[in-house]
């Protein structure tokens, strides 16, 4: 069965720096991955995803998200962050015979000023 | 029109009330999903209709119905609802066989006193 790992409950960052939020995932079959974003009392949206092709995968709003099979990973990765950028953000994979999309935990962005 | 609509987007109730949320789409998705969300969690499947079929049910007490009426209408019927039921229910639809392309609404935030 698949499954997907968010180590990082919260990551707070200052006002344009880096960040990275980790996702690791465990599939013995191919799967495809995804990130999305939820705002506060809002639905989800999707940011970008790993369906198979290039590894590295451009995403909507300036965010970047690297497939890496060796690691089972697809950390998400934004150079300058903005107080807009905070929100929870999930990682989440579909594949194998579930046929179902399953979220991580989830990973609060807290961008201060 | 790529839009899920989610209503009411706030519902408040007490146990012994008769309520039913509402989510509707014109994408031609003939796939329609509805997850529950409890604060700090990630989203959880409850129900998956294909063509207007029930194709999956994950368990969910009875007190939840379900109801798909046509191809762009998906309801949830809520009755005898317990506290612990508080929680932001998310619609989302897809084409069929493409569950990892999930078009998701903004939910409806459920308080059941």
């Amino acid at each position: 069965a698949q499954s997907v790992t968010q180590l990082d409950s919260q990551v707070p960052v200052f006002e344009e720096a880096p960040v990275e939020l980790r996702c690791n995932y465990s599939s013995s079959v191919s799967v495809y991955l995804f990130w999305y974003v939820q705002y506060p009392n809002q639905g989800l949206q999707l940011l970008l995803k790993y369906l198979s092709g290039s590894t590295l995968v451009k995403g909507i709003n300036g965010f970047e998200a690297e497939f890496n099979k060796s690691q089972t990973s697809f950390h998400l990765r934004k150079p300058s962050v903005h107080i807009s950028d905070t929100a929870e953000y999930f990682c989440a994979v579909y594949g194998g015979a579930t046929n179902k999309l399953i979220f991580g935990t989830g990973t609060l962005l807290a961008v201060q000023p | 029109d790529t839009e899920v609509t989610q209503t009411p987007k706030h519902l408040v109730m007490g146990m012994t009330n008769k309520k039913s949320l509402k989510c509707e789409q014109h994408m031609g998705h003939r796939a329609m999903y509805w997850y529950k969300q409890k604060a700090k969690k990630p989203p959880e499947l409850m129900f998956v209709y294909s063509y207007e079929k029930l194709s999956i049910n994950e368990s969910v007490p009875s007190r939840f119905s379900p109801e798909c009426p046509n191809s762009s209408l998906l309801n949830l019927h809520l009755h005898a609802l317990q506290p612990e039921d508080s929680a932001l229910y998310l619609c989302a639809s897809s084409l069929p066989g493409q569950g990892e392309k999930l078009f998701f609404g903004s939910g409806t935030q459920l308080s059941v006193l």
